[in-house]
């Protein structure tokens, strides 16, 4: 079956470690995404991918990072840089989101202790 | 450029009826319509593409008014399994962002 898988869905890390969140997909999707959510809050865009080997800032990209190497794969690196890394992290695929639906994945819950 | 949604909060009792509004600022080409249940990820409901037509399947509809750049999800005869947290999606341009969230209790 066709779909987007993250892993792990719990992190746990140490404040001033570097973390890297998995994305990968297996639906020939063009474009992927990853979300940042926090408690009563909506998605909010972190980066984004149209193509392998670019990728765009979406609005809250400082201290994160990113790599589009493989179609199939959008890994997240959350940096020391991130001052509140704390958060439910969504990454998602689409063919494009101007008119079809956005795929996702079940999400990364990250604590920074 | 977050679309903004209202209300922010709302408790139905089960067979009422909820409208979610979804607006933003900017010229829209498609508006798309999610549910997120608590800890997991959102699941598409539906999407509204620009002159396209009003959209529903059983008894969630929603409509999108393009001159207004708005869109409301209407959910008729609200069930158990409604509740959870709605988003809209605007695409604009390249640009693609989810809206505040409307939360949706239903209760028996």
């Amino acid at each position: 079956d066709g779909g987007i898988t993250q892993s792990p869905k719990y992190l746990f890390r140490k404040e001033g470690q570097n973390v890297t969140l998995s994305c990968e997909q297996n639906l020939n999707h063009d474009a992927m995404y990853w979300y940042r959510q926090d408690p009563g809050q909506g998605l909010r865009l972190i980066y984004y991918s149209q193509i392998v080997n670019d990728f765009q800032k979406g609005d809250i990209a400082e201290g994160y990072s990113v790599s589009r190497e493989k179609k199939e794969s959008f890994p997240l690196t959350v940096t020391s840089a991130q001052k509140n890394p704390t958060a439910f992290y969504l990454c998602a695929s689409s063919i494009s989101l101007r008119d079809t639906e956005a795929f996702f994945g079940q999400g990364t819950r990250l604590t920074v202790v | 450029q977050q679309p903004v949604q209202s209300p922010q909060a709302v408790i139905l009792r089960e067979g009422e009826d909820a409208v979610i509004n979804c607006s933003s600022s900017k010229a829209l080409y498609s508006v798309h319509w999610y549910r997120q249940k608590h800890g997991e990820a959102p699941v598409f409901l539906m999407i509204l593409l620009k002159g396209g037509e009003q959209k529903g399947h059983e008894k969630i509809s929603a409509s999108f008014n393009e001159k207004k750049q708005q869109s409301s999800l209407y959910l008729t005869a609200s069930q158990l399994s409604y509740s959870g947290t709605y988003f809209c999606g605007t695409a604009t341009g390249n640009q693609f962002y989810f809206g505040t969230g409307t939360s949706l209790t239903v209760i028996p």
